[in-house]
């Protein structure tokens, strides 16, 4: 079955600096991937979704890319700062059901 | 911007007792969502419903979980005999389409938090 892996140690950056998060997925190269935010006690929020055949995609400071030759996203904030602060999480479907990784939390220090 | 709401936010409950969680999802979405997250853990698909029926479920949504879709616009979770172990938090969620035609976004609610003690 389809497995996603995070790294699940905290990511400290400071303010300013581009902060980049991974997301490692084992099997089937999925027909899309989703990136979300989730801050403490809340639903996540969605950020970005990268089809298959995208190579890159941009949302303000907010940058994913995709390889499948490599089963990888990397998702990149660029410009940093403290509000950035949250748990950012990767989604991918498998089997009409959306399954997710454990998030990377990520600490922008002032 | 329209949002999906749930109630309650949080609900502690005895053992082997009764739960409804309730949810509103956005008016024009056709598809809806049942999510769990166990503290420090990872987000866990339960189920999915379209056209008044399930059209997904998960491994862990047995035969304690129900959905329902009582009227127009609410869309409720029931787990019928609580267990410590149902401990979590909930979330509710819908979509305009099927998520896996289109990778359509789906749109989460704040979750509501379910203690079994």
């Amino acid at each position: 079955s389809q497995k996603i892996e995070q790294n699940s140690e905290a990511l400290n950056i400071q303010e300013g600096k581009t902060a980049t998060l991974t997301c490692n997925y084992t099997n089937y190269s999925p027909a899309y991937l989703q990136w979300y935010r989730q801050d403490p006690g809340r639903g996540p929020v969605f950020l970005l979704l990268i089809r298959e055949n995208e190579k890159e995609k941009r949302k303000e400071r907010l940058k994913v890319t995709f390889d499948t030759t490599l089963k990888q996203s990397l998702f990149h904030i660029t410009a940093s700062q403290p509000a950035d602060s949250a748990t950012y999480l990767c989604a991918l479907e498998s089997n009409y059901q959306l399954i997710w990784g454990a998030g990377t939390k990520l600490i922008i220090k002032p | 911007e329209p949002e999906v709401t749930q109630t309650p936010s949080h609900q502690v409950t005895q053992m082997g007792q009764e739960v409804i969680l309730r949810c509103v999802p956005i008016s024009n979405h056709l598809y809806f969502y049942w999510y769990r997250q166990i503290l420090g853990q990872k987000v866990e698909f339960l189920v999915s419903f379209y056209n008044n029926e399930i059209s997904e479920k998960s491994e862990i949504f047995d035969d304690q979980f129900s959905v329902e879709r009582p009227d127009g616009s609410n869309f409720t979770l029931k787990i019928r005999s609580t267990k410590l172990e149902d401990s979590a938090m909930y979330f509710c969620a819908s979509s305009e389409t099927v998520l896996p035609s289109s990778g359509n976004t789906i749109y989460f609610g704040e979750g509501s938090w379910l203690t079994v003690v």
